[in-house]
Order: structure tokens, then sequence, then C-alpha cells
């Protein structure tokens, strides 16, 4: 059973068209939950750590929030640079020494 | 910014021999570890490493993996003998409070 389930796969958006990714989670005792962008060839860049439902962050454009089974990655007026593969990763409360991935949303911003 | 640093970027090997793949984890970071993402599939777990011992490891790291901590600065996966289902690019993370991790640009293997 997959711990971490991303949706959508793909998202092609119009620059300036605001949208939001989906992370839904299913480990027992969530410790953290984490939003990563990795580009083409490239490491996974961390974004956010978020840790209780109701917690939000933000980073630019980006706003990250939590509630008890998902997460959501709102993209307000993204530009071409935004596009990336968006990763949320989670880790349980009683296994610290590793990361559940999801396998990601592709989001392409056209100009 | 500190930055985990991974060499070589890309390795070719013929199946059947041993590769190392190297990692300079961030200065004071205490946590390390090496996760795999096969072509269009997800980032997966391989192995965690604290204390100069494995703290986890997947199923997936089995007795052909092996990791090492060889000085105060480096961070090693060996394979011992590749397969072709070895290729994948090879993440290694460090941590300084096993939480957040931060992440090299990888080191992407090709057996053939």
């Amino acid at each position: 059973e997959d711990q971490v389930t991303q949706s959508p796969e793909a998202l092609r958006l119009q620059e300036g068209e605001s949208s939001s990714l989906n992370c839904s989670y299913t480990v027992s005792g969530l410790r953290g939950l984490f939003w990563y962008r990795q580009d083409p060839g490239k490491g996974p860049e961390f974004l956010f750590t978020l840790y209780s439902a109701g917690e939000e962050k933000e980073k630019e454009r980006l706003k990250a929030t939590l509630t008890k089974k998902e997460s959501f990655l709102h993209i307000t007026a993204p530009k071409p640079e935004d596009s990336a593969t968006y990763l949320c990763a989670v880790q349980e409360g009683n296994n610290f020494n590793k990361f559940y991935f999801g396998s990601g949303t592709k989001l392409n911003v056209k100009p | 910014e500190p930055e985990v640093t991974q060499t070589p970027s890309h390795q070719v090997t013929q199946m059947g021999q041993e590769v190392i793949l190297r990692c300079v984890p961030i200065s004071n970071h205490l946590y390390f570890y090496w996760y795999r993402q096969i072509l269009g599939q997800k980032v997966e777990f391989l192995v965690s490493f604290y204390n100069n011992e494995i703290s986890e490891k997947s199923e997936i790291f089995d007795d052909q993996f092996s990791v090492e901590r060889p000085d105060g600065s480096n961070f090693t996966l060996k394979i011992r003998s590749t397969k072709l289902e070895d290729s994948a690019m090879y993440f290694c993370a460090s941590s300084v409070d096993s939480s957040g991790y931060t992440f090299g640009s990888g080191t992407r293997l090709t057996v053939v």
C-alpha cells in the first residue's frame, strides 16, 4: 500500500494561472511532511516542512498547508521558472530514519 | 549555502563490476542517507547512517550494498556486483537532526 499519493501526475498551467497540488498520506502518526522541488537530472531541493494539522508555510509564490490526511501546495500566479516536479515526502512518528516519497506532480507553466 | 556534493555525476559500469559512489555531506550534519530513483519512478529509501552505523536499511539494500564513512567528511555507497536493475540516480542526503534533508545532485549509474 502506498503511504503517499500525489495528484495530479502532471499539470499544465498558463503563466499567472493559480492552482493547487495534492499530497495524501496514510502513515500512522505523522512526524513531518516535506515538500521538495526536483528539476530534471537534479536532486530534490527542500521547500517546506509541516508538522501538525493547520500549519501553513509560504515562500514566494508557494504556500503549503496540512490537514490530518493531506497536504496542499498552492501556487499563486506561477511563472515559467516554477516548472519542475514537486515531490511530497512523509516521515512516520515512530520511525524517523527514512522518508516515504510520492510519485510527484510534474508542473509545466507556459508563458 | 552549504551543499551535499556527490561524485561522479555519471558512472557507466559493466554488469558484475563493483562501483563506489561518493558523497561529501554538509559538515555539521550527523545523519546520512542514500536514496535512489529509477527513471520515471519514485525516490526510494536505501539506507540511513548515524553515529558510524546503519540505523535502518530497506529491502533493496541487500548484501551487495554497503556504506562507509571512511573519514570525517566522506560517505560512500558501494555496490559489489552491479546488475542491470541497479541503473538509477543515486542521491545522498544529510541532515542535522533527522528532519529536513539536504540532497545532493545525484550520481547517474548506468549498468551495461
